[in-house]
Parts: structure tokens; C-alpha cells; sequence
């Protein structure tokens, strides 16, 4: 059974236009991250909440934003992707405190055109 | 210094063969460990968390050691199903935001 759920699986959008990624979780964790990865790099993560306070990473562009409307959901905006942008993103949760494992959802691979 | 590194290798080894990976990291305050595995595509898996004393989970050790601040992954007996990238994950104390390293490639041939 999926617990951490990702959506869409592949996006392809195009430069400057808005897109939004979605991730749900049904393990009711408090914590929950977005990470970008790019090919042969490790997870850098762009921001994390604990339950609603909400994290950036200092070197987190402005061109990324998230939401968490409740517990089970957190959506990433990129309001206007480049090229640079083309990645894997992933989401994560941990039960609480950072220190527990982290579950991973499948990802959404985003191509800019 | 980076905070965690990793070999990237490839590592190369033949089915059955005994490999270790180390991961290093620079936070002497550095309070949980944990080895991931992410096959090519996918995402992180917990493979195995790092206690003080050591882990085993069948052919997979785990150590860490404090004095040098590293931790290190044992496979023994690797089948090619062991074929992956292994990223070693590091909370800093404090922050609680924990660190990757940029993963180890190990590809188990027959």
C-alpha cells in the first residue's frame, strides 16, 4: 500500500509557465520535505514542514514555493520553471523529529521545454 | 570539507563478492545515521538504520564509528540485485535536518 503518494509521476511543462506538484502521505507524519535531484546527484532538499511551520533552505530560489494545507498534503509550486530546473522532485515524511527515517514518495520527473 | 561524502565509484565487483562502502562526515555532534538505497529512476529506500553498536540484517552490516566520524556498509555474498547507488544520510544535531551524501554506485556483475 502506497504511503507516501506522488503526483503526476513525469510532468512536462514549458518555460515560465506555472506548474504544481502534489504529494500525499497516509502515515500521519508531522514532518514532510521537498527535495530536488538531479542525475548522478544527491537529494537536495528545498524546504520541509513540522506540522505547519514551514522551512527554506537559505539557497531555496524564490521560483519555488510550497503549501501544506493539512497533515496529508503538500504541494510544490514553481511559478515560472527553467531549464535548470528539469529534475527529479521528491517528497519525503518522517513521523516526527528529523532524526526518524524518512519515506519517500515514487517522485514526479519534470521536463521543461 | 563537505558535510557528508561519499566514494561515488563504481563500485565493480563480481556476484558473491564481499563490498564496503564508507561514508564520512564533518558534524562531531551528528546524532542518527541511516543507509539508503536508490535503484536508477527511483526513489530512496531505508535500508538500514546506524547504531552506536553496530546493525546486521542479513547480508547487509552497518558500523559506526565516532572517533573518526564515519560510517560504513558491509555486503557480503552480493547478488545483482544488490546493483544500486547507496546514500548515506546524516542528521547533524541541532537542526535536525538530516544531510545526503551523493551516493555510492555498486554494480554486481556475474
Amino acid at each position: 500500500d502506497a504511503m507516501v503518494i506522488q503526483n503526476p509521476r513525469y510532468q512536462v511543462t514549458q518555460f515560465g509557465k506555472p506548474v504544481t506538484l502534489s504529494c500525499s502521505q497516509t502515515l500521519n507524519h508531522n514532518v514532510m520535505y521537498w527535495y530536488q535531484q538531479k542525475s548522478s546527484q544527491a537529494p537536495k532538499l528545498l524546504f520541509h514542514y513540522y506540522d505547519k511551520d514551514f522551512n527554506n533552505e537559505a539557497d531555496t530560489p524564490d521560483n519555488f514555493q510550497s503549501r501544506r494545507p493539512n497533515t496529508s498534503f503538500c504541494f510544490l509550486d514553481i511559478r515560472s520553471p527553467g531549464l535548470g530546473d528539469a529534475a527529479m522532485y521528491l517528497c519525503a515524511t518522517s513521523r516526527d523529529r528529523a532524526s526518524d527515517e524518512q519515506y519517500f514518495g515514487p517522485g514526479t520527473r519534470l521536463t521543461v521545454t | 570539507r563537505k558535510e557528508v561524502e561519499q566514494d561515488p565509484g563504481p563500485f565493480n565487483v563480481p556476484e558473491g563478492a564481499t563490498v564496503a562502502f564508507n561514508c564520512t562526515y564533518s558534524n562531531s555532534a551528528s546524532q542518527s545515521f541511516f543507509w539508503y538505497r536508490q535503484d536508477c529512476r527511483k526513489e530512496p529506500k531505508l535500508l538500514m538504520s546506524v547504531y552506536s553498536s553496530g546493525n546486521e540484517d542479513g547480508r547487509f552490516t552497518a558500523q559506526l564509528n565516532r572517533a573518526s566520524q564515519y560510517i560504513s556498509l558491509l555486503i557480503r555474498d552480493s547478488k545483482l540485485s544488490d546493483s544500486a547507488t547507496y546514500l548515506c544520510v546524516v542528521n547533524p544535531g541541532g537542526s535536525y535536518i538530516p544531510t545526503f551524501g551523493r551516493g555510492t554506485s555498486l554494480i554486481v556483475h556475474p
